[in-house]
C-alpha cells in the first residue's frame, strides 16, 4: 500500500514570498490533515478535511494560509506572503475510520525555511 | 482549548535501562494515541488506548491510560538503540464531528550504546 505523498520535500524561501505544499493521501482514506511541526514542538493542527469540506481549520492563520482539497483527494496548502515564523515542518496526514480506531498516517513532510 | 503536557521534554538512558514517559491532558480524553518520531523522520502510529485504566503491551512498550482518562504513559523496557526518537502522545476528545488530535510536545529519547 502506498504511504502519503508529499511534494516538495525542502524548500528555502524568503520572507513575504509565497509557498505551495503538496499532498496526496493513502487511496480511499476519506479524512486528510495538514499539521505544522515547529522544531522541538509536536505537530498541531491547521486544517481538516473530511472529503472535500473542511472539518476544523480553527487553528489556521486564514489571513496568510490557506488550503483545499479538490475532488476530495490531493490537497494543497499555501502561505501568502510567508513569514519567518513559518519555518518548519509540513506534514500532511490521511486517516479511515474502522471500528473504533482512527489512525492517522504521516507523509515525510516538507520541511520549509523562511530566510 | 484542551491542552497536552508532557514530560520529560528529554531523556537520556543506557542502553538497557528503563524508560517512561507522562502525558496529561487538561480535558477528560475519549483516546489517546502514542506515535513515534525518528530523527528526521515523520510520525508513525504505535497504539491508541480508549478505555479507562486500559493497558496495552507491544513487545518492550507497554501503555497505560489514567482511570480518569486524563492521562497516559508509555514504558520502554531494556531500551536498546533503535528505541531513539521523540514519542508523542496525541489526544482526542472527539468533539462534535471532528475528530481532531491534539498532540503532547513529545519526549525525545537518546539511547547511548
Amino acid at each position: 500500500e502506498a504511504g502519503v505523498a508529499q511534494s516538495p520535500r525542502y524548500k528555502i524561501i524568503e520572507k513575504r514570498q509565497s509557498v505551495a505544499f503538496w499532498c496526496n493521501p493513502i487511496s480511499g482514506h476519506a479524512t486528510l490533515y495538514w499539521y505544522q511541526q515547529i522544531l522541538g514542538q509536536g505537530p498541531k493542527l491547521l486544517i481538516q478535511f473530511q472529503n472535500n469540506g473542511v472539518v476544523d481549520d480553527s487553528q489556521l492563520p486564514k489571513d496568510r494560509f490557506s488550503a483545499e482539497r479538490l475532488k476530495g483527494v490531493d490537497s494543497t496548502l499555501k502561505i501568502q506572503p510567508a513569514k519567518l515564523e513559518d519555518s518548519a515542518v509540513y506534514l500532511c496526514a490521511s486517516s479511515q475510520r474502522l471500528a473504533f480506531q482512527e489512525t492517522q498516517y504521516f507523509g515525510p513532510g516538507t520541511r520549509l525555511l523562511v530566510l | 482549548g484542551q491542552q497536552v503536557m508532557q514530560i520529560p521534554q528529554y531523556q537520556h538512558v543506557q542502553e538497557g535501562e528503563d524508560f517512561t514517559t507522562y502525558c496529561n491532558s487538561s480535558t477528560t480524553l475519549s483516546n489517546i494515541q502514542w506515535y513515534k518520531q525518528r530523527p528526521g523522520g515523520h510520525p508513525v502510529f504505535l497504539i491508541q488506548l480508549v478505555k479507562s485504566g486500559e493497558v496495552k503491551k507491544q513487545k518492550r512498550l507497554t501503555f497505560q491510560f489514567g482511570e480518569a482518562k486524563k492521562n497516559s504513559s508509555l514504558h520502554i523496557t531494556a531500551t536498546q538503540t533503535t528505541d531513539v526518537g521523540t514519542y508523542f502522545c496525541a489526544g482526542s476528545n472527539s468533539s462534535g464531528s471532528a475528530r481532531q488530535l491534539t498532540f503532547g510536545s513529545g519526549t525525545q529519547l537518546t539511547v547511548l550504546p
